[in-house]
């Protein structure tokens, strides 16, 4: 089994600031998709990247896939109390197309 | 469209007892999957399903069956119940298979096993 390690586990910040959380391998991943999840709800899907070296930008979150597809990247700009969730990475693992192993996420909390 | 939606949202169950969580899904996807989550151990991968009729093994599906007899529906049976269970239970849904395709999941299920 394929396993991907987010850091940092828990992330605490002020409105306006900027922040990036990792999701790391030591797999190569076919893809990876982010997604949020705020309390008592199901994770959300931000993105998926499939490319090394791919960047998507969503508003104000940038996504950046490792080029050697062992890791990935969220970067936040300006973030806002609205941003506040766990953030989980997940990626499909090889061998098999059909599965996905998630991290563990980190957990921001942005204050007004 | 509704999404994928799952029932009971809250359920309290006795060591032994078996029940039945329930997931639907209205999007026509192929490709279901079950997860369970817990505090410090993430997502983690019970049973999934390739379409109606073909489901196979994640990395935790002792204690659970599954089944799929139609493209919609996608039940999760706990046969006998231990407090090992208690989690929250979330079943997801995609048009690809799970590496490719974005997952939508359902609002849960509040598992406590006494």
């Amino acid at each position: 089994t394929q396993l991907l390690e987010q850091s940092p586990q828990f992330l605490s910040i002020q409105e306006g600031e900027n922040l990036t959380v990792y999701c790391n391998s030591s797999s190569v991943f076919s893809s990876l998709q982010w997604y949020r999840q705020e309390p008592g709800e199901g994770p959300v899907l931000l993105v998926t990247v499939v490319t090394g070296g791919e960047v998507k930008k969503l508003k104000r979150l940038t996504f950046q896939f490792g080029d050697a597809r062992k890791d990935s990247s969220l970067h936040i700009t300006a973030a806002q109390p609205g941003d506040t969730g766990l953030y989980l990475c997940a990626g499909g693992e090889g061998g098999s197309n059909y599965k996905l192993t998630f991290g563990k996420g980190t957990l921001l909390t942005v204050n007004p | 469209n509704a999404g994928v939606t799952q029932t009971p949202k809250f359920q309290v169950l006795k060591t032994g007892q078996s029940m039945t969580l329930q997931c639907a899904q209205d999007m026509n996807h192929e490709y279901m999957s079950w997860y369970r989550q817990d505090p410090g151990m993430g997502l983690r991968l019970i049973h999934y399903s390739v379409g109606a009729g073909i489901t196979d093994q994640g990395e935790v599906p002792n204690g659970y069956n599954v089944s799929r007899s139609t493209t919609e529906d996608f039940p999760l049976r706990l046969l006998s119940a231990a407090p090992s269970q208690t989690s929250v239970y979330f079943c997801a849904s995609s048009s690809m298979p799970g590496a490719w395709g974005g997952q939508f999941f359902g609002p849960g299920t509040r598992l406590t096993v006494l």
